[in-house]
């Protein structure tokens, strides 16, 4: 069974702080994804990556950025929250064609 | 542009009526396509794929090329199948990259 684990189910951050979200696939998958999912906008993609160290923008990766330093991590970086980011986030990983496996989310709430 | 449309935000029918939520797709060549649902507090999990064209907890979608619709379907709807569904579409690009729609919350009354 594919397992895809997130670092924190709920967080809860200041404005300006330094946060970091990780993702960890247990299935050898090539690509990694973070998302974040909000009411009425459904799931929109934030940042990809289909391989160590190479990643990719989303359709809304301003105000983060995202690290890929080993196959099975990888992790979503708020540089300076900000309470327009307060949302639940997911990550995603997937090989190059079938579905994508997601994590169970984290609940962020930016102060 | 590649893109995928779930005109129902809502969807609300009986237990036991028919139940189908619309998703259509712009794009040109051949499609793989996905329905995902995610049930209250649980992670978003893939319901069926176009290309298996198999049926899981009774629903079903079928590719229809010439309309470029994937509508999921079931004959009879149970109140456990109230969650939130997504339709994800991929046309051609790499990476295992999806494009989604914006979700239908389909709530099924006793």
């Amino acid at each position: 069974d594919v397992k895809v684990t997130q670092s924190s189910r709920y967080l809860v951050k200041r404005t300006g702080e330094k946060v970091f979200l990780e993702c960890v696939q247990d299935m050898d998958h090539e690509n990694m994804f973070w998302y974040r999912q909000d009411p009425g906008l459904g799931l929109r993609l934030i940042y990809f990556s289909y391989d160590v160290k190479m990643k990719e923008k989303g359709d809304i990766p301003e105000g983060y950025s995202v690290s890929r330093e080993k196959k099975e991590r990888f992790s979503l970086i708020l540089e300076s929250a900000s309470t327009n980011q307060t949302s639940m986030y997911l990550c995603a990983s997937s090989w190059d064609r079938g579905g994508q496996y997601f994590g169970p989310g984290t609940r962020l709430t930016v102060t | 542009a590649q893109r995928v449309t779930q005109p129902e935000k809502l969807l609300s029918v009986f237990k036991g009526a028919p139940v189908e939520l619309k998703c259509n797709y712009s794009y040109s060549g051949s499609p793989e396509l996905f329905w995902y649902v995610q049930y209250s507090r649980q992670r978003l999990q893939l319901l069926l794929r176009h290309i298996s064209r198999e049926s899981i907890k009774g629903f079903t979608a079928d590719l229809n090329k010439g309309e470029t619709s994937f509508h999921l379907k079931k004959p009879f709807a149970q109140e456990e199948d109230s969650a939130m569904y997504y339709c994800a579409f991929r046309g051609g690009t790499s990476y295992g990259k999806l494009t989604f729609g914006q979700g239908t919350i389909l709530t099924v009354h006793p």
